[in-house]
């Protein structure tokens, strides 16, 4: 069955950059939306952006600024890198599938185990 | 962009009924979808669309809609089912995702 797997560096300084890969195994990358998500610890989740297997992307307003997201098909990953980190980045990062079979409704049907990147010096 | 507000803790006695819900206005024109966590786990789906449930999910799990209301209700609680639940759907302008804050479920 279709699994997905974080990977990146667990700790970040301040003020630099976040980068975090996700590889899919047991299916293919294609025809599918795939998303990020954090978590802080104690809190909610929170979607920071989408990416199409073709490249297209979304992100969250409140992190556009910082984000961006890529993919690459040949090795079945995308990334994500979040630039001019602070503590407040501190969470869980997940990778999710994105599922959109309707206008109607959209959803997130596999999840990554999650990676806990905290930012610190 | 546009928010979904849920209560932040819930309880059921252990068999009954309970209701969780998600408030938004993007619920006017989208269906949520709920995701269970458990401590140390990742968030699992539950419900999607109308009223949709993965393979594996009990069928004592139920969604339904309303105005700009969604509901998970959990049909004869097991103590199992203690957890945080989260909705989410698209946001208002369509293009992006929104979470509600979760709710913790408690089975007393």
């Amino acid at each position: 069955q279709v699994q997905l797997q974080e990977s990146g560096p667990g700790l970040v300084k301040p003020s630099e950059t976040l980068s975090l890969t996700c590889t899919v195994s047991g299916g293919s990358i294609s025809s599918y939306y795939w998303s990020w998500i954090r978590q802080p610890p104690g809190k909610g989740l929170e979607w920071i952006g989408y990416i199409y297997y073709s490249g297209s992307t979304n992100y969250n307003p409140s992190l556009k600024s910082r984000v961006t997201i890529s993919v690459d098909t040949s090795k079945n990953q995308f990334s994500l890198k979040l630039s001019s980190v602070t503590a407040a980045d501190t969470a869980v990062y997940y990778c999710a599938r994105d599922i959109r079979p309707t206008r109607a409704y959209w959803y997130f049907d596999l999840w990554g185990r999650g990676t806990l990147v905290t930012v610190s010096s | 962009s546009s928010e979904l507000t849920q209560d932040p803790a819930v309880s059921v006695a252990l068999g009954q009924t309970v209701r969780i819900t998600c408030q938004g206005d993007s619920l006017r024109s989208y269906y949520a979808s709920w995701y269970q966590q458990k401590p140390g786990q990742a968030p699992v789906l539950v419900i999607y669309g109308k009223n949709n449930r993965p393979s594996g999910i009990p069928d004592r799990f139920s969604g339904s809609s309303s105005g700009n209301t969604a509901s998970l209700t959990i049909t004869g609680a097991q103590a199992e089912d203690e957890a945080d639940y989260y909705c989410n759907s698209r946001d208002s302008s369509g293009n992006s995702w929104v979470f509600g804050g979760g709710t913790k479920l408690t089975v007393l």
